[in-house]
């Protein structure tokens, strides 16, 4: 089993569409959920970072972290064309530095105008 | 807003040579990672470095690979002897320590190994 899989995609919306995008997750010591965008051969941007469970809001980005589930979520509300991206989960176990990062493939978003 | 950079953004190298892969990480930064995506595929972390030594490593960095922070400002990726494998996009990032789950990662760095 994978340890963080994301559906690839590609996920096509009309623009002003609420995105959901999702990870599960099969290590348990997972504490701390990051949001990556990433545009065609650049790098990863962070969107948003969440610990443990519960929702995490952020402009017209939210984040959500089911521990129970291994589970976590990033919604988009009234998407953009500029949203266009793949968007990375990535998580990590411990509160320290030097705590390497696990990624997810990746989903590929079109906002379409 | 500062930023990491990496420099070059596109190297081409014969199998067999030696590649140097260099960042600049953003300057208050202490703790510096690489990271590698093969086209198509996940993210994978390589190595964490902080305070002049290696803190993490993967099974992917193996005795081909090597970091360096020659001086105050760049840290480098050696990779000894570039296989046909080795090929794929490397990224560089740092982070400070009040905010250590917020890794920021450079543009890359395109590998091509012929």
């Amino acid at each position: 089993q994978k340890e963080v899989e994301q559906d690839p995609g590609p996920l096509s919306v009309p623009e002003g569409a609420i995105v959901s995008l999702n990870c599960t997750y099969s290590n348990s010591a997972f504490q701390y959920f990051m949001w990556y965008r990433q545009y065609s051969r650049k790098g990863p941007e962070l969107l948003m970072y969440t610990y443990s469970s519960g929702n995490k809001e952020d402009g017209r980005f939210t984040a959500q972290v089911d521990k129970s589930s291994k589970y976590i979520s990033l919604f988009i509300r009234d998407s953009q064309p500029s949203d266009s991206a793949t968007y990375l989960c990535a998580m990590s176990p411990r509160n320290n530095a030097g705590n390497m990062l696990t990624f997810g493939g990746g989903t590929r978003l079109m906002v379409k105008p | 807003e500062p930023e990491v950079t990496q420099t070059p953004s596109h190297q081409v190298t014969q199998m067999g040579q030696e590649v140097i892969l260099r960042c600049v990480p953003i300057s208050n930064h202490l703790y510096f990672y690489w990271y590698r995506q093969i086209l198509g595929q996940k993210v994978e972390f390589l190595v964490s470095f902080y305070n002049n030594e290696i803190s993490e490593k993967s099974e992917i960095f193996d005795d081909q690979f090597s970091v360096e922070r020659p001086d105050g400002s760049n840290f480098t990726l050696k990779i000894r002897s570039t296989k046909l494998e080795d090929s794929a996009m490397y990224f560089c990032a740092s982070i400070s320590l009040a905010a250590y789950n917020e890794q920021f990662f450079g543009p890359g760095t395109r590998l091509t190994v012929l």
